[in-house]
């Protein structure tokens, strides 16, 4: 089954810098990578996604790019707020004729120092 | 707003005990999933449903854990006996089959056994 790996696991930035968390995945016929955001107590909420077919995708001050050759997809974040202060997971999917699910990677715990 | 909603938010029990979680997945959803969050291991799947027929629940310690879903508007997970071990916070999400489509957390159940 699919091997999502996540790194760091812990990242800490000054407030205005960026930050960049990185993923890699095994399974080839993957092609849908969403990142989630956790706030401390509260449920995982989806943020951004890039499907397979597109190398970058940007919203604002997130991005995230896929390299598929490589397999591996990272997330940034620009002029990091104290309200980015959360953990985030990448995670993985694969077709499969509407029973699709999603593997996540460990998360990063990433703190925002003011 | 379309929520998930499990119940209970917190439960604390002595080891041995049976303990059943409950989740309400969004109306007209035929997805649903059951994860495990613990500090060590993130965002782990037990089990997922689609039209109530369960998918996959290898991610599930079968001599302890069950997951059912008597309708369409009600999915259970239960431990018994409970352990120690099996302290964390137990995500349900809901979606229409696609992972692109987007899946919806409930805001979780944290267990504690003592």
């Amino acid at each position: 089954g699919e091997n999502v790996e996540q790194h760091p696991s812990t990242l800490s930035v000054q407030e205005g810098d960026s930050a960049v968390i990185k993923c890699t995945y095994s399974d080839s016929a993957s092609n849908y990578f969403p990142w989630y955001k956790q706030e401390l107590g509260k449920r995982p909420q989806l943020i951004i996604d890039i499907r397979s077919n597109v190398g970058e995708k940007k919203d604002q001050r997130i991005a995230v790019t896929l390299n598929k050759t490589a397999k591996h997809f990272s997330l940034h974040i620009t002029e990091t707020q104290p309200e980015d202060s959360a953990v985030y997971f990448c995670a993985a999917s694969r077709p499969n004729f509407g029973n699709e699910k999603l593997t996540f990677g460990t998360g990063t715990r990433l703190t925002i120092i003011p | 707003d379309a929520r998930v909603t499990q119940t209970p938010r917190h439960k604390v029990t002595e080891m041995g005990q049976e303990v059943t979680m409950r989740c309400q997945p969004i109306l007209g959803h035929n997805t649903v999933f059951w994860y495990r969050q613990t500090m060590m291991q993130g965002l782990e799947l037990l089990a997922y449903f689609r039209n109530r027929a369960p998918l996959d629940d290898s991610g599930m310690p079968k001599d302890r854990f069950s997951a059912e879903m008597p309708d369409a508007t009600l999915a259970t997970l239960k431990i018994q006996p409970s352990e120690p071990r099996d302290s964390a916070v137990y995500f349900c999400a809901s979606g229409l089959g696609r992972a692109d489509y987007g899946y919806t957390f409930g805001s979780g159940t944290r267990l504690t056994v003592v």
